[in-house]
Parts: C-alpha cells; sequence; structure tokens
C-alpha cells in the first residue's frame, strides 16, 4: 500500500493557468514533506514543509502542509512552458528514509 | 549542477553481468542515498550509509550491494542483472543535521540498460 499518493498522475494546462498538485501521506511520527521538480535528469528541491499552515513561496510556486488532514498541495500560478516538468512529493516519517508518491506529470502548453 | 556527481552517465551491459556505479556526495555531506527509477515504479530507496556506516535499507535486493569509503564516496554494485534492472540510478547527499533545509541533492544519475 502506498503511504504518499499524488493526485492527478499527469495534468495538461495552457500557459497562464494555475495549477494545484496534491501530495497525501498517511505515516505516523511525520517529520518533514519535501518536494521536488524532475525535468529530463535529477530532482532539484523546490520545499521542505515540516509545519502546518506555514505557506513556502518561491516566485511563482507556493506550497502549504496541512498535518491534520496528512496532505500538502504546490501550487503554480501563471504557468509557463520550463514549469513541464514531473513533480514529486516525499515524505520522511521516524526513521524512516524519504519515500516518494509517483509524481505528478505538468505539461505545459504554449 | 548539485554538487553530487555520478559516474557513469550512462551503462550498457548484459543479463548476468556486475557493474559498479559510483557516486561523490556534495562537499562536507557524510550521508549518500541510492534511488532507483523506473518508469513504473517511480523513485524508489535502496540503501543509505552515513559516514561509511549502512544507516537504513529500503527495497534493495540481495543481488544488490554498497559500501561508503573513507572519502565519503559511494559505489552501488549490481550483480547477476536481469532486463528488469534497466533503470535510472541516482545517488544523492544530504547536509549535516542543522544545515541549510536538510534537503536531499540529487546527482545526475546513471542510466542502467541491461540487454
Amino acid at each position: 500500500e502506498d503511504k504518499v499518493v499524488q493526485s492527478p498522475l499527469s495534468l495538461v494546462v495552457h500557459e497562464g493557468d494555475t495549477v494545484t498538485l496534491n501530495c497525501s501521506y498517511e505515516v505516523t511520527n511525520f517529520r518533514s514533506l519535501l518536494w521536488y521538480k524532475q525535468e529530463k535528469k535529477a530532482p532539484t528541491f523546490l520545499f521542505m514543509l515540516t509545519s502546518s499552515g506555514i505557506e513556502k513561496k518561491s516566485g511563482r510556486l507556493s506550497s502549504i502542509l496541512d498535518k491534520k488532514e496528512l496532505f500538502s498541495i504546490l501550487n503554480i500560478t501563471a504557468t509557463q512552458t520550463g514549469d513541464s516538468a514531473v513533480y514529486l512529493c516525499a515524505v520522511e516519517w521516524g526513521n524512516t528514509p524519504l519515500v516518494f508518491g509517483k509524481g505528478t506529470r505538468l505539461s505545459v502548453i504554449a | 549542477d548539485s554538487g553530487v556527481t555520478q559516474t557513469p552517465k550512462h551503462l550498457i551491459t548484459a543479463t548476468g553481468q556486475r557493474v559498479t556505479l559510483r557516486c561523490s556526495p556534495r562537499s562536507g555531506d557524510l550521508s549518500v542515498y541510492w534511488y532507483q527509477q523506473s518508469l513504473d515504479q517511480g523513485l524508489q530507496f535502496l540503501i543509505q550509509y552515513y559516514n561509511g556506516e549502512e544507516r537504513a535499507k529500503g527495497n534493495i535486493l540481495e543481488r544488490f550491494s554498497a559500501q561508503q569509503f573513507p572519502d565519503l564516496h559511494s559505489e552501488l554494485n549490481l550483480s547477476s542483472l536481469e532486463l528488469g534492472d534497466s533503470a535510472l540510478y541516482f545517488c544523492a547527499s544530504r547536509p549535516r543535521l542543522g544545515q541549510g533545509n536538510n534537503e536531499q541533492f540529487f546527482g545526475p544519475g546513471t542510466r542502467l540498460t541491461v540487454l
């Protein structure tokens, strides 16, 4: 059973649209949730969330965590073609290293 | 560039063979993680080393082994290769606790093709 579930699995939008990617998890002794962007090769770090309700923001990307409902969202506003990638969510709990979800593949069309 | 290096970039070999993948973590990072990424399984954690010692094990097959050397570089050994071992293998390193965001930095990966 998957502990980290991302939705949707894939998404196609037009440039300028706003998108919301979801990540839900089912773990005990939660430590942190991380978002990564993966284009052609290695995942690159976006955000790390440990506390509920505190928004992390970087340019057009933002993310927030809800530890009560056990999920996080990643928002991208005014999408650009360069945002096309697979977005990975990963959760760390107890002594377990990062467990990744299967990712959301975002395609932004000009 | 994350500062994590992996060699080789590509590896093509035959079933039954053995290969070694190499990873050098970012300067100062003591933790090294190995991941396997295949199309249908996503990013799967294999094994973690910290300062030369095995720290955690994930879904690593018995045919696979790893080690971390005194200079902190790590090697992942894959033996008796099967077609299903074809995948991207990533190495990641992590700063010490209290440094940065404590996130993992990924290397560029080694693409292994088993024919």
